[in-house]
């Protein structure tokens, strides 16, 4: 079946380095992704997301890049600090339904002082 | 703050008993959703309501019910859970398919 799933289920990073988070999904139909953060004990938090008529985007320390040629995602987080430290997510949709989507099973990002 | 809130935060319950989740957003979207997140797991989409009608049930059991009086609140309806239903349940809201899902805190639900 379809699924988005992540490379490395933990990622640790040195303070000030950059992170690297990736994803591969397989659903080609796929048109719009999201990368979401989560802390203990809050919900996903929404990060960047990227349409899949972009293969670039970036916001504040954050950039997304969309290779869809080999079905891969990736979240750059620029000198990381501790803050950064949670659960990683991300999520493919394909269609105008609100409902055809699904969402990785999530890459932990600890940062070593 | 994300927009979206929930209660509560924690409920223990027993198999037999009946409660409610709540969830409310403040954003004006017109589409709100319930998920289940299990340790380890991605999150499993339960509900889907669009402008007050429910538009997708994955497959959940009959013991959860959705309620969405309007298009700001939606409640999850518990009753005689099963030990495999203690999770994380989160509430989310968007406007329109292709714009991002904002999520409340959850509620952690244990089954006794």
């Amino acid at each position: 079946g379809e699924s988005v799933g992540l490379h490395l289920p933990t990622l640790s990073v040195q303070e000030g380095d950059n992170s690297i988070i990736n994803c591969a999904y397989s659903n080609s139909a796929s048109d719009y992704f999201i990368w979401y953060k989560q802390e203990s004990g809050k919900g996903p938090q929404f990060i960047i997301d990227i349409r899949s008529n972009m293969d670039k985007r970036q916001g504040q320390r954050v950039t997304v890049l969309l290779n869809k040629t080999v079905k891969h995602l990736s979240l750059q987080i620029a000198a990381t600090q501790p803050g950064d430290s949670a659960v990683y997510f991300c999520a493919e949709r394909w269609g105008s339904s609100a409902s055809k989507i699904i969402f990785g099973s999530g890459t932990r990002l600890s940062i070593r002082p | 703050e994300t927009g979206v809130t929930q209660t509560p935060r924690h409920l223990v319950m027993g198999m037999t008993n009946k409660k409610s989740l709540k969830c409310e957003q403040h954003l004006g979207h017109n589409a709100m959703y319930w998920y289940k997140q299990s340790a380890k797991k991605p999150l499993e989409l339960m509900f889907v309501y669009n402008f007050k009608e429910q538009t997708e049930n994955n497959s959940v059991p009959s013991r959860f019910s959705p309620e969405c009086p309007n298009s700001s609140h939606l409640f999850l309806h518990l009753h005689t859970l099963q030990p495999e239903d203690s999770a994380l349940y989160l509430c989310a809201s968007s406007q329109g398919g292709h714009q991002p899902q904002h999520f409340g805190d959850g509620t952690r639900l244990s089954i006794l």
